[in-house]
């Protein structure tokens, strides 16, 4: 198993472009979410899916969109960067969203906006 | 929402000392409180977890201890090792729109000098 995938690792965009970050799992997995992180935060949640067809918005969802359309893929779609956006940016999945279980994380992109 | 609180932000030990970090949270619906590692450039990993019917667990040189009453929660770690030098986060699980969430601190950035 590959467990959690993550493209690009690194990425750098000027302010206004949009991108998207991939994220792929291959433990068919229903519970997946993407998290930024930026120093002395630790971790906080973009949007989350709960199946395929299901999203929702976490704490920090503003300028970023999600889909579900298969259990394996959760991609994250920045509208329009900005530089508030540089952060580093976790997939993570795990077996179902009620605690207890283990969430595994990607390898994480690196994101700059200038 | 739910909101977690970690301290020390800082923490140096002396390889074979112990090493505590402590979190609160403030969702009394919390009921499954991991504790993550993060090593420089890395991706966070589970080092163990607690759920709120237990009040402590153990894992070889690493324990968890929960308080239900004072919502605070600690890790604990026994004879140190350099290798144990990063960052660790706790988090709490707690229902959140359609699925549970994990929400985190802001981390500990341990150092063990040899």
């Amino acid at each position: 198993n590959a467990g959690v995938t993550q493209t690009p690792k690194f990425q750098v965009l000027k302010t206004g472009q949009s991108m998207t970050l991939q994220c792929a799992q291959d433990m068919n997995h229903e519970y997946m979410s993407w998290y930024r992180q930026d120093p002395g935060m630790g971790l906080r949640l973009i949007h989350y899916s709960v199946g395929a067809g299901i999203t929702d918005q976490g704490e920090v969802p503003n300028g970023y969109n999600v889909s579900r359309s298969t259990t394996e893929d959760f991609p994250l779609r920045l509208l329009s960067a900005a530089p508030s956006q540089t952060s580093v940016y976790f997939c993570a999945s795990s077996y179902s969203d009620r605690g207890g279980y283990e969430q595994y994380f990607g390898p994480g992109t690196r994101l700059t906006v200038t | 929402g739910e909101n977690v609180e970690q301290h020390p932000s800082t923490l140096s030990v002396q390889e074979g000392d112990s090493a505590v970090i402590k979190c609160t949270y403030s969702d009394s619906a919390s009921n499954y409180f991991p504790w993550y590692k993060q090593e420089l450039g890395k991706r966070p990993q589970l080092i163990i977890d607690i759920r709120s019917n237990v009040g402590e667990k153990k894992d070889q040189r690493i324990a968890v201890t929960l308080n239900k009453t004072a919502k605070h929660f600690s890790l604990h770690i026994t004879e140190t090792q350099p290798e144990d030098s990063a960052v660790y986060f706790c988090a709490a699980s707690h229902n959140s729109g359609s699925a549970r969430q994990l929400t985190f601190g802001s981390g500990t950035q341990l150092t063990v000098l040899p």
